[in-house]
């Protein structure tokens, strides 16, 4: 089964720092999606980035950019310029292809971001 | 366009009573989840329609939980009867198709005690 790892429970940082989340993933796949997702206080999950696995090029989005190692199935997400209101849990989510073609999305356990002032 | 809908927000129920929960999905989308999300875990699919056909059911706990998609549209979420261990975030999301992830909704936090 697939699985996604997040090895970081907790990170906090000062604001206007980088800060990188980990991100592993098991899959015998080899087109796939990645994405990482914010989830406030609030509960909503919110699109951060997504990558398409078959693209060599790491997806860019604004202040978030990921770096994606396919061979070693790494997946970390890189926030630049922290802001006050990137805190929040983020999680890693992996989808595959699942049976008569409908998606699956696998989430990581989390990890939980502050940004102190 | 307007993101998922769903109700109540919150919900405080005894071991043993019934709950639903209620989720309409962004228009046009044809692929509907629900998800558990257990405090300090990660979302954990429980099922996954299709238009109105259930594709993936594996990890709902049958004898307890229910879901149904209406007219391939609405969708409802029934917990009968409710055990303490069902404590939890219960996420809707749709999908227009894999590229795009999902579009979740905010969620109804419940608390069995």
């Amino acid at each position: 089964a697939q699985t996604v790892t997040q090895s970081q429970p907790e990170m906090s940082v000062q604001e206007a720092e980088t800060v990188t989340l980990s991100c592993t993933y098991d899959t015998s796949e080899n087109n796939y999606y990645l994405f990482w997702y914010k989830q406030p206080p609030s509960r909503q999950m919110i699109l951060v980035i997504r990558q398409e696995a078959y693209k060599q090029q790491n997806a860019t989005e604004n202040r978030f950019s990921v770096n994606f190692q396919k061979a070693a199935k790494s997946f970390s997400l890189k926030i630049s310029d922290s802001q006050l209101g990137d805190t929040a849990m983020y999680f890693c989510a992996f989808m595959k292809q699942w049976v008569q073609g409908a998606q699956k999305l696998v989430f990581g356990q989390g990890t939980r971001l502050t940004i102190n002032p | 366009e307007a993101g998922v809908a769903q109700s109540p927000r919150y919900k405080i129920i005894e071991k043993r009573q019934s709950v639903a929960f209620w989720c309409n999905p962004i228009s046009g989308h044809a692929t509907l989840y629900w998800y558990q999300q257990i405090l300090g875990q990660g979302p954990k699919l429980l099922i996954q329609f299709q238009n109105n056909g259930v594709v993936d059911d594996s990890q709902l706990p049958k004898d307890r939980f229910s879901a149904e998609r209406l007219k391939g549209v609405d969708s409802t979420l029934k917990i009968q009867p409710a055990k303490l261990e069902d404590s939890a975030v219960y996420l809707c999301a749709s999908t227009r198709d894999r590229a795009h992830g999902y579009t979740f909704g905010s969620g109804t936090r419940l608390t069995v005690v």
